[in-house]
């Protein structure tokens, strides 16, 4: 099956700072890849995704980037707000039925 | 729109008790999922279904069963539970083809003691 990496475990930024979270992945087939904001004691909540025919996406603040090549992507959050503090996990789908998830990356931003 | 509906929240369970977890959507999702979320290793596929009637095996099956009688509604059982499944459990949906947003429940902390 799938096996889904991501790194880091822990990020301590200061406000205004960009934040960048790495996941790879092992199954070539996979095309979709989300990320999603957990927030303590809620359900994860998609923020951005990207499909395997697209190299980048941005929304906002946001950006995920894909490298199928060497089967990782990136999300990279700009201008961070203390809002932002939450704990993040990437993912991996072959068409959206199965989901395989990262292990999640505890993010801080520092007043 | 209430969207996906847990219950119970929050369960206490002693080593072989039963137990069943409903999950509700109100969104007319066609694939509904039951994830565990333990420390350190994020969010584990147990079951899901891609519509009325079906189910399927997901990363982490054993011990549990499901159920999807109606389209809206999505069970999760623990027939003898263990230790080993105290976890957070979460359900989620989604639409049928694209896009692929699954739709989280807030979770149900289960502890077995």
């Amino acid at each position: 099956g799938e096996n889904v990496e991501q790194h880091p475990s822990t990020l301590s930024v200061q406000e205004g700072d960009s934040a960048v979270i790495k996941c790879t992945y092992s199954d070539s087939a996979s095309n979709y890849f989300p990320w999603y904001k957990q927030e303590l004691g809620k359900g994860p909540q998609l923020i951005i995704d990207i499909r395997s025919n697209v190299g980048e996406k941005k929304d906002q603040r946001i950006a995920v980037t894909l490298n199928k090549t060497a089967k990782h992507f990136s999300l990279h959050i700009t201008e961070t707000q203390p809002e932002d503090s939450a704990v993040y996990f990437c993912a991996a789908s072959k068409a959206g039925n199965q989901f395989y998830f990262g292990t999640g990356t505890s993010l801080t931003v520092i007043p | 729109n209430a969207g996906v509906t847990q219950t119970p929240k929050f369960r206490v369970l002693k080593t072989g008790q039963s137990m069943t977890l409903l999950c509700a959507q109100d969104m007319n999702h066609e694939y509904m999922y039951w994830y565990r979320q333990d420390p350190g290793m994020g969010l584990r596929l147990i079951h899901y279904s891609v519509g009325e009637g079906t189910t399927a095996k997901g990363e982490v099956p054993d011990g549990y069963n499901v159920s999807r009688l109606k389209k809206q509604n999505f069970l999760l059982g623990l027939e003898s539970a263990a230790p080993s499944q105290t976890s957070v459990y979460f359900c989620a949906s989604r639409r049928a083809g694209g896009p692929y947003e699954q739709y989280f429940g807030p979770g149900t902390r289960l502890t077995v003691t």
